[in-house]
Parts: C-alpha cells; structure tokens; sequence
C-alpha cells in the first residue's frame, strides 16, 4: 500500500506570509496527488488536483507542484480565510490522505 | 446546484449495523464514480470506498474489507453504505464524496456515526 506523508504537521504564519507545505508518496504515483483544505466543523475542499492544476474557483495564490514521490503546496501571500488544515492526497482506485497540516495564526 | 446530502447517521451499540444514504442532485450520478470518506473526532481524513458508475467494480480500504458495503442506485441517484458489526473505532462523521479524474471534488456534509453502548 502507498503511503503519504506531510511536512510539517503544524505551522505558524502571518497574513502575506509564504506557505509551503510539502506530501511524500512511499512509491512513485506520478502525477496522481490532490490537495484539500478543511476548515473546522467544514468538508474538506478540494483545491489542486493532478497535482499542479488549480480547481476552479480556487484563489492563484494556491499552486502545486511534483511529480512521482515529492510534492509540495504553496501559498503565495497567507490570507486570514487560509488559516485551516490541509491534506495530500494519492488517488487511483484506491485512496489515501496525508495526515494533514494545520496552518494557524502566529 | 450540485448537492451530496448524507442520512442515517446516530447512535449504535457496538456490533450493530447502519446504512449510511447520499441523495445527489445537480449533475448527473450516473456518470460518476462516487466515494465514502471519514473522520474519527479530532483525526484526519480516510477514505473508506469506491464505486464504478455502474456498481461493477469496488473498492475498499483493506481495514474494512468484510465489514462495509458500498453500494448504488443510479435510479434514486442514491450513494450507500452498508455497515455491519460496528466497533468504536468506526466513530467519525461520514462523507459522501463525487470522484472527478480521481480528485473528490464534491463532498456531503457528512453524517455522524457514534458507536457506544
């Protein structure tokens, strides 16, 4: 089974801060990695998918990039509605999320 | 508009059984594939199951293999999930969720299912 991991598990950060939030697969899974937002008592909302497309309607501030094992979100300038938690995830058939990141205020 | 509405969600002692329903409508259910996603109080996210467009192929997180059922009926535009012999590690709210060139890109509310006694 593959594995995703994210990095870091938490951060701090200020509005117009750079973000950067980085996923690993345990194999390759070319370009098959999505990204989600969740927000508190929220759905999760999906923002990049095949890695580096950006969902519509989803602000550019948000971009991904990577291909096979190593991945990475960016947030280009913070913005207070960004402070929430956010996972990678591998999808084919089958399905796994990384264990999250929890970007808060600092 | 696109809506996902998960029901049947509650209380049930442990080794019970529920059946979690998704009412879809605004696009076309049978087109898609669709998924159950959960998540435990506090936890992340794990995506439970799979369904075909047509109910022919499923797919299952190995952990719950024999326990979930998913299931579909493109007539009612209707998204299940069948859950037998319930434990306390299954506690989470429950998501229905449209699967789009493999993202999830619409998701339910989600429905809470506690198992307790």
């Amino acid at each position: 089974d593959i594995q995703m991991t994210q990095s870091p598990s938490s951060l701090s950060a200020s509005v117009g801060d750079r973000v950067t939030i980085t996923c690993r697969a345990s194999q390759s899974i070319s370009s098959y990695l999505y990204w989600y937002q969740q927000k508190p008592g929220k759905a999760p909302k999906l923002l990049i998918y095949a890695a580096s497309s950006l969902q519509s309607g989803v602000p550019s501030r948000f971009s991904g990039s990577g291909s096979g094992t190593d991945f990475t979100l960016t947030i280009g300038s913070l913005q207070p509605d960004d402070f929430a938690t956010y996972y990678c995830q591998h999808s084919f058939n089958t399905a796994t999320f990384g264990p999250g990141t929890k970007v808060e205020i600092k | 508009e696109v809506q996902l509405v998960e029901s049947g969600g509650g209380l049930v002692q442990p080794g019970g059984s529920l059946r979690l329903s998704c009412a879809v409508s605004g696009f076309t259910f049978s087109s898609y594939w669709m998924n159950w996603v959960r998540q435990a109080p506090g936890k992340g996210l794990e995506w439970v199951a799979t369904i075909k467009q047509d109910g022919g192929e499923k797919y299952y997180v190995d952990s719950l293999k024999g326990r979930f059922t998913i299931s579909r009926d493109n007539a009612k535009n209707s998204l299940y999930l069948q859950m037998n012999s319930l434990r306390a590690e299954d506690t989470a709210v429950y998501y229905c969720t449209r699967h789009w060139s493999y993202a999830f890109d619409i998701w339910g509310q989600g429905t809470m299912v506690t198992v307790s006694s």
